[in-house]
């Protein structure tokens, strides 16, 4: 594809309810990297993958948190029991290989998450 | 733990004005600095990137520079637009990771 897409672009779950938001890196694209970003704030790395495994998890804020891609292409970031503090944007990129340090990372438009 | 501050949180200022948005890093073995473009509901979009051997980077009417020793970085717009108004996002790169650290971005509004 020409981008990294996300979707929904924007979601608003009722407190306890679980959410799964969708991207779809730019065909080819090794690694893939979700990021959270608050309001006003810089966004913050979650999780990363490399294919179909996820090399890094060590950003998740919480255990209600759970990624995955399956085949090494579209990833699901899925979100339990939703709190008001998960409301944020939540950012998707991906990079060709993601092996060579400081390799260009392609952002998608982001999801927005609003828990009431 | 690397901290990224980013000064001023909001810049208002009249078109055709050049200005500087200020970026500074704690720890200063980063492997990269880049400077994003964050535009509402189009997601980030990559400016500049200065590799940690560098002392500046170049394109168009920006200028991005890099003083390592003292953790600092400058975005420098020359002849702002209208168009340029956006949040900009520095970000660096610790070395052999592949984990962006971020600052929280300031707020440009060029008035015509």
């Amino acid at each position: 594809g020409a981008g990294v897409s996300q979707s929904p672009r924007y979601k608003v779950a009722k407190r306890g309810q679980d959410v799964a938001l969708r991207c779809d890196p730019i065909s080819g694209h090794v690694s893939l990297f979700w990021y959270q970003q608050a309001l006003g704030q810089g966004p913050e790395f979650l999780t990363y993958f490399q294919n179909e495994a996820q090399l890094d998890k060590s950003g998740l804020p919480s255990d209600r948190f759970f990624a995955e891609r399956p085949e090494g292409s579209v990833s699901t970031l899925k979100i339990q029991r939703t709190q008001q503090e998960d409301s944020a944007v939540y950012l998707c990129a991906s990079s060709f290989t993601g092996t060579t340090a400081g390799e260009t990372q392609y952002f998608g438009p982001g999801t927005r998450l609003l828990v009431l | 733990k690397q901290e990224v501050t980013q000064i001023p949180a909001a810049l208002s200022v009249p078109e055709g004005e050049n200005l500087v948005l200020n970026c500074s890093f704690t720890d200063s073995a980063i492997y990269n600095l880049q400077w994003f473009r964050q535009d509402p509901g189009k997601g980030l979009t990559s400016l500049l990137l200065i590799q940690s051997s560098q002392r500046e980077q170049t394109s168009g009417r920006l200028n991005a520079s890099l003083d390592k020793s003292s953790g600092r970085s400058t975005l420098y717009i020359a002849a702002s637009q209208p168009g340029d108004s956006a949040t900009y996002l520095c970000a660096v790169l610790m070395d052999s990771n592949y984990q962006l650290i971020w600052g929280a971005g300031t707020k440009l509004i060029i008035k015509p």
